[in-house]
């Protein structure tokens, strides 16, 4: 099936530092979901984005539907260290279809 | 957000038996359940879509013989592995559509399959 590019892949990054990734389809969104999962855990959602341009705020997390909607942003400012995990992408491109996954972006924060 | 349980957490079997493992949405109720795999260090692979009341829908080269899906009621969704091998050890991880005109998906927690 379809997956999503996510990228980078991983980042090593300091604690305090702001990340940015992001998550790109050859094909068009309707949908965006940001998720993030620890070690041995589900997925948690984070952010949901449903609208072209959109631009959506979870605390010290933001995250922007692209105007192309092929692909979609995640910002995490000012990192701590239980910002580590591994965060993904996910989109669908119409109501009811199925949700593609990205490839994921694993996050280290250094205290 | 809305929550989704999964039971057991983990399980280990020996290879020829077969494994339940149940998802339920516990503050909503889901027509729509998704069953997922995931390897280590990989991301989450769609095996099938289970609606309420119906047959679910599976993945292309998901045995559905072998993964058997059922989703008796609006909160409860299961995955049987059936005639389980090392080979099917996994992370399995189900999430629940919330009921609207958005599409969201809250995931459980997901169970550590091990098969001996």
């Amino acid at each position: 099936g379809q997956q999503l590019n996510q990228s980078p892949q991983s980042m090593f990054i300091q604690e305090g530092e702001d990340v940015s990734m992001n998550c790109t389809s050859s094909s068009i969104f309707n949908t965006w979901l940001w998720y993030k999962q620890d070690p041995g855990e589900g997925p948690v959602l984070l952010i949901a984005l449903y609208k072209a341009g959109e631009l959506t705020s979870n605390g010290r997390l933001t995250a922007q539907f692209g105007i192309t909607r092929k692909d979609s942003f995640l910002n995490i400012s000012a990192s701590i260290p239980s910002d580590v995990g591994i965060y993904f992408c996910a989109g669908q491109k119409g109501t009811g279809n199925q949700f593609y996954f990205g490839t994921g972006t694993s996050l280290t924060v250094i205290p | 957000g809305a929550v989704v349980s999964q039971h057991p957490s983990r399980v280990i079997c020996k290879s020829g038996t077969s494994v339940k493992i149940e998802c339920r949405s516990l503050d909503f109720q889901a027509t729509t359940m998704f069953w997922y795999r995931q390897f280590p260090k990989k991301s989450l692979m769609l095996m099938a879509t289970s609606n309420e009341g119906s047959k679910a829908t599976y993945e292309q080269g998901v045995e559905k013989d072998k993964f058997l899906i059922n989703h008796a009621s609006l909160t409860l969704s299961t995955l049987t592995v059936t005639s389980a091998h090392p080979e099917d050890s996994s992370f399995y991880i189900c999430s629940a559509k919330f009921p609207g005109d958005m599409e969201t998906q809250y995931f459980g927690p997901g169970t550590r399959l091990l098969v001996l």
